[in-house]
Order: structure tokens, then C-alpha cells, then sequence
């Protein structure tokens, strides 16, 4: 089945303690996006990457960080994670437009984010 | 940046009712999608569709590019129907990273 896998569904943790919520995806997209979801701000991207090797900054990357080792995965970093980073957290895949037929994101489950 | 709108906010249907949500944008797009966000959190794609009609089961959708808004069509909704619909747009005019601008929803409750 085609998919988007994020791990974990639900965590809970302390201000400062290094995280990772994995993101990976089994359709052979060159793309994926990192996204935030919070009340009365809706979805925010976060960080996104064109391909292998390939990442950049979205609207909120502040105290995060990626890498796109491998096509399939691609991780969601926190090095010291605070309070303000409580979110619900997405990723989302898709194929490159440029190259061919596009049928747009899949989405991951979402992970939801509680830092105390 | 491209806005998007949806209307309305906020319905309520009795079970077997016909909605029709929908979505306005500033700008041409080359990708539009519908999404479900179920009461557990989980974002649903519903459609791809930058433009035309596409149907699936109870559920079908227009998007009219060249007037720039989308239509979603729930018929004979069912409580499994309940819980929020986006609305969600990119356009390489506004960015070359490809990001989906997101509507503020429709959040749609069906009641028994």
C-alpha cells in the first residue's frame, strides 16, 4: 500500500530533550514536506526538500532540522525542543511536477507533539 | 502569497443530507487538493484537482480554474463524515518549494 509512515503517533517529552519523529514514504517521491498544524493557525510548512541531499527552509524552520540521507526518509529534528513546539506534526511526499504526472501530497498520520 | 477561502465555516446535516463546501483562491494554481481531517487527527486525501470534476462514491468535487474556486459535493453524508475539510493550493508563480497553502476548513458535524 502506498503510504507515508511517521513515528511516533503521540509523544510527550521534556523541554530540551532531543527528539526525532521519523517520516518515511514508500512511492518513490522526490519531494517531502515537514508541516505544523495549530489552533487558529492552520498548517504551517516547516521544511521541505527537492530531492536526495536537497533541503531548504519553509515558512516556520526555527529550532528544527531535517536531512534527506536517503530518498524514502526523511527525519524531523529537534535539538532542544521547547514548550512552543507543542504542535501536531505532518509530513507530506509527492512526486516532482517538473517530471511527470503529479497526483499530489499523501500526507503521513500525523504525529501530535506535547512538550512540558 | 495566494489566499484561500472557504465558506462556510462551520455545518451542521442531519444523517442522509446533501452539502456543498466551498473553496476560493487568489491566484491560478497547478496543484488543488480536498482533504478530510478526522476527529483522531488524520489528514485524508480526498481529491486531487487542479481542475475539472472527479467523483468517489458519495463525494465529488468541481474546480473551475479559469474563475478560481472548487466545490466539494457530500451527498447523503453519514456520521463517519464528520470532522474538518481543507481545502489546500500551490502555485509555482508564488514559490518554487512547492508548499500547500491551506484554507481555514469547513468543520462539519453530522448528526444521527
Amino acid at each position: 500500500e502506498a503510504q507515508v509512515t511517521q513515528n511516533p503517533r503521540y509523544l510527550i517529552t521534556v523541554t530540551g530533550k532531543k527528539l526525532t519523529v521519523t517520516c518515511s514514504q514508500n512511492m518513490n517521491h522526490e519531494y517531502m514536506s515537514w508541516y505544523r498544524q495549530d489552533p487558529g493557525l492552520g498548517l504551517r510548512q516547516i521544511y521541505y526538500s527537492m530531492n536526495v541531499e536537497v533541503t531548504d527552509k519553509g515558512d516556520v524552520p526555527e529550532g528544527y532540522k531535517v536531512s534527506r540521507k536517503e530518498k524514502r526518509n526523511f527525519p524531523l529534528i529537534l535539538e532542544s525542543p521547547s514548550p512552543n513546539q507543542t504542535s501536531l506534526y505532518f509530513c507530506a511526499s509527492s512526486l516532482d511536477p517538473d517530471r511527470g504526472p503529479n497526483y499530489g501530497y499523501t500526507f503521513g498520520s500525523g504525529t501530535r507533539l506535547t512538550v512540558v | 502569497g495566494i489566499q484561500v477561502e472557504q465558506s462556510p465555516p462551520d455545518l451542521i446535516l442531519q444523517e442522509g443530507a446533501n452539502s456543498t463546501l466551498r473553496c476560493n483562491f487568489s491566484d491560478s494554481v497547478n496543484n488543488l487538493q480536498w482533504f478530510h481531517q478526522n476527529p483522531w487527527g488524520q489528514l485524508i486525501n480526498l481529491f486531487y484537482i487542479p481542475s475539472g470534476t472527479k467523483q468517489n462514491g458519495r463525494l465529488s468535487a468541481t474546480t473551475v480554474a479559469t474563475e478560481r474556486y472548487s466545490l466539494l459535493y457530500i451527498s447523503s453524508s453519514q456520521t463517519t463524515d464528520s470532522g474538518v475539510y481543507f481545502c489546500a493550493v500551490a502555485s509555482l508563480l508564488y514559490t518554487g518549494r512547492r508548499a500547500l497553502t491551506f484554507g481555514s476548513g469547513t468543520r462539519l458535524q453530522v448528526q444521527p
